[in-house]
């Protein structure tokens, strides 16, 4: 199947400098990914879509000025958590579409961000 | 928006058993039921889904149903072994634009 791959898979940053996290899709193109967020036990929460060439679309709550989403070209979206602080400390999983309208959805490996 | 709620949020069944999760979806819309395995500190597994003009679908020893009409549907394990135990997600999806609502999750372990 299609590969998603996430970069870096851990951090660990001081609070209030700022991370990026990469998502790659890298064998198809990928117009629209998407952003989770996940805390210890609980479940995925959708943070925002992130659609290539235009403005990312952020769910009710967060903050898009924190995040900050970039999708640049068909198979790179980046997310950037800026100012962290340990509140932030999360698991950030990045996912792409198959494509052909399936809904199914391919994910990255993960990024597990510590904020000291 | 859409709502997923998942049942039960802990389940423990000994080797050998049966293991039933049941989700339930608020969206008719919603037309697209995958679940997912995850193990610790992983990304999500994609191990079955089910379409809305489908009421059944079988995977070896894991199945799903779907009752459109009761906006409900369950994934069935059966013959559990060891390596079964992690969490399960139940997740659902308006159209096609694949945009996942995630269940909360069901913490599965299979003991000996």
């Amino acid at each position: 199947g299609a590969v998603v791959s996430q970069h870096p898979s851990r951090v660990i940053c001081k609070s209030g400098t700022s991370v990026k996290i990469e998502c790659r899709s890298l064998d198809f193109q990928a117009t629209t990914m998407f952003w989770y967020r996940q805390f210890p036990k609980k479940s995925l929460m959708l943070m925002a879509t992130s659609n290539e060439g235009s403005k990312a679309t952020y769910e009710q709550g967060v903050e898009k000025d924190k995040f900050l989403i970039n999708h640049a070209s068909l198979t790179l979206s980046t997310l950037t958590v800026t100012s962290a602080h340990p509140e932030d400390s999360s698991f950030y999983i990045c996912s792409a579409p198959s494509g052909g309208g399936t809904g199914e959805l391919f994910f990255g490996e993960g990024s597990r961000l510590t904020v000291l | 928006g859409e709502n997923v709620e998942q049942h039960p949020s802990t389940l423990s069944v000994q080797e050998g058993d049966s293991a039933v999760i049941k989700c339930t979806y608020s969206d008719s819309a919603s037309n697209y039921f995958p679940w997912y395995k995850q193990e610790l500190g992983k990304r999500p597994q994609l191990i079955i889904d089910i379409r809305s003009n489908v009421g059944e679908k079988k995977d070896q020893r894991i199945a799903v149903t779907l009752n459109k009409t009761a906006k409900h549907f369950s994934l069935h394990i059966t013959e559990t072994q060891p390596e079964d135990s992690a969490v399960y997600f139940c997740a659902a999806c308006p159209g096609t634009a694949s945009k996942l609502t995630f269940g909360t999750g069901t913490r599965l372990q299979v003991t000996l």
